[in-house]
């Protein structure tokens, strides 16, 4: 299957600083990819919807200030928790969308993130 | 807003015995994605049915979709130990957005 990979994997910072996560696709080009948000035991909840060259659109109740989303190019995303806070702690997938071929959605291994 | 009820969320087996896990909805998919997750990893894709009735096999494990697109089902023969994990339903739409199932956490014992 195709591959996507998330930088960091895991990260702690301190609160009220900013974390920035990148969401690749490693072998097609994606002009959509998803983020989500996993609490543990829990399953996947979608946060947003990344549009490659266009604003995030973005799911009830998600803040858009709190969670950038930049999708600047065919194979990156990027989320960047701003201001964090011990409650923004969870793990944040990402998932590609190949609308060529094989047209599946595709997921990255996650990235922990802990605030402290 | 469509939803997908997944169940059971916890089921507990010894080894060789057969599990269900159904996934419900009132709402029509265009497609229905099953994945399994390990602790501390991405969803992986286990299989995708697109048609109305559509069985998919993927050796012990097999997949159904509803006729009228609403459910779906994955049956699991004589599980193993290395079945063990977190199994996610998903509805996709046209837009290729995915609605997650609550997830049903498997533990097979040996």
């Amino acid at each position: 299957g195709a591959v996507v990979s998330q930088h960091p994997s895991w990260v702690i910072c301190k609160s009220g600083t900013s974390v920035k996560i990148e969401c690749r696709s490693l072998d097609f080009q994606a002009t959509t990819m998803f983020w989500y948000r996993q609490f543990p035991k829990q399953s996947l909840m979608l946060m947003a919807t990344s549009n490659e060259g266009s604003k995030a659109t973005y799911e009830q109740g998600v803040e858009k200030d709190k969670f950038l989303i930049n999708h600047a190019s065919l194979t990156l995303s990027t989320l960047t928790v701003t201001s964090a806070h011990p409650e923004d702690s969870s793990f944040y997938i990402c998932s590609a969308r190949d609308w060529g071929v094989r047209r599946e959605q595709y997921f990255g291994p996650g990235t922990r993130l802990t605030v402290t | 807003t469509q939803l997908l009820e997944q169940s059971p969320q916890f089921l507990s087996i010894q080894e060789g015995e057969n599990l269900t896990v159904y996934c419900n909805s009132s709402s029509v998919f265009s497609s229905l994605q099953w994945y399994r997750q390990e602790p501390g990893e991405g969803p992986v894709l286990l299989v995708t049915v697109v048609t109305g009735g559509e069985v998919k096999k993927l050796k012990r494990l097999t997949f159904q979709f509803g006729d009228a697109r609403k459910d779906s089902s994955l049956h699991i023969t004589a599980a193993q130990p290395g079945d063990t994990g977190l199994y996610l339903c998903a509805g996709g739409n046209q837009g290729g957005k995915l609605i997650f199932g609550q997830g049903t956490e498997l533990s097979v014992k040996p």
